[in-house]
């Protein structure tokens, strides 16, 4: 079974802290992307990855970095926790562009305090 | 500027009904719309697409119908079942894009 796995499924940080979300896919997909979601504004993208070492802005980068080193991992940063970034994240992967929709992890829930 | 639009935030349901879930869109340049069901603490799901190609397509109990001179798009689940219940998000992808847009989400809850 083809699987998009996320390395936490609940996180608590403080504030200031330098925060790593990890994402690891299966399926050998070229695309990767990290979205959070929150109440009322749903998802909303923050970065996304089509190639090992390429990255680019989402919706929301502010605040955050990202790393693809290998093709199947797409690790999240969190430079300087604060509490604004308490949300769930969501990694998703698919293939190269025109070939359909995603595949999500299963979300952490990342709580800032 | 949020052009996948789900107007509704909530929508309930009797077990056995139809549930009818609307996206709107403002860019004329996607060409594939897709569905995804999210559950709690779970991440979305992949649930039925459709091509700017076609006006229909169905699978099982779930029909996705578009209509690109509106930019309207629907999700029709018929009988709609209590597991039917979660947040369903709309989203869109251009020929040119690597990421889809996705609408804010409708809350269905389909009650016994």
């Amino acid at each position: 079974d083809v699987k998009v796995t996320q390395s936490s499924r609940y996180l608590v940080k403080r504030t200031g802290e330098k925060v790593f979300l990890e994402c690891v896919q299966d399926m050998d997909h070229e695309n990767m992307f990290w979205y959070r979601q929150d109440p009322g504004l749903g998802l909303r993208l923050i970065y996304f990855s089509y190639d090992v070492k390429m990255k680019e802005k989402g919706d929301i980068p502010e605040g955050y970095s990202v790393s693809r080193e290998k093709k199947e991992r797409f690790s999240l940063i969190l430079e300087s926790a604060s509490t604004n970034q308490t949300s769930m994240y969501l990694c998703a992967s698919s293939l190269s562009q025109g070939a359909g929709g995603y595949t999500f992890g299963s979300g952490t829930r990342l709580t800032v305090v | 500027d949020q052009q996948v639009k789900q107007n509704s935030p909530s929508l309930s349901v009797q077990e056995g009904r139809i549930s009818i879930l609307n996206c709107d869109y403002t860019n004329s340049m996607f060409d594939y719309f897709l569905w995804y069901k999210k559950y709690p603490a779970e991440g979305p799901t992949f649930l039925i697409s459709i091509s700017s190609i076609k006006d229909k397509n169905e699978d099982g109990r779930f029909t996705v119908f578009l209509n690109k001179s509106a930019k309207h798009l629907s999700l029709h689940i018929v009988p709609s079942q209590p597991g039917d219940s979660a947040v369903y998000f709309c989203a869109a992808r251009t020929p040119a894009g690597y990421a889809l847009n996705f609408g804010k989400g409708t809350s269905l809850l389909v009650t016994p």
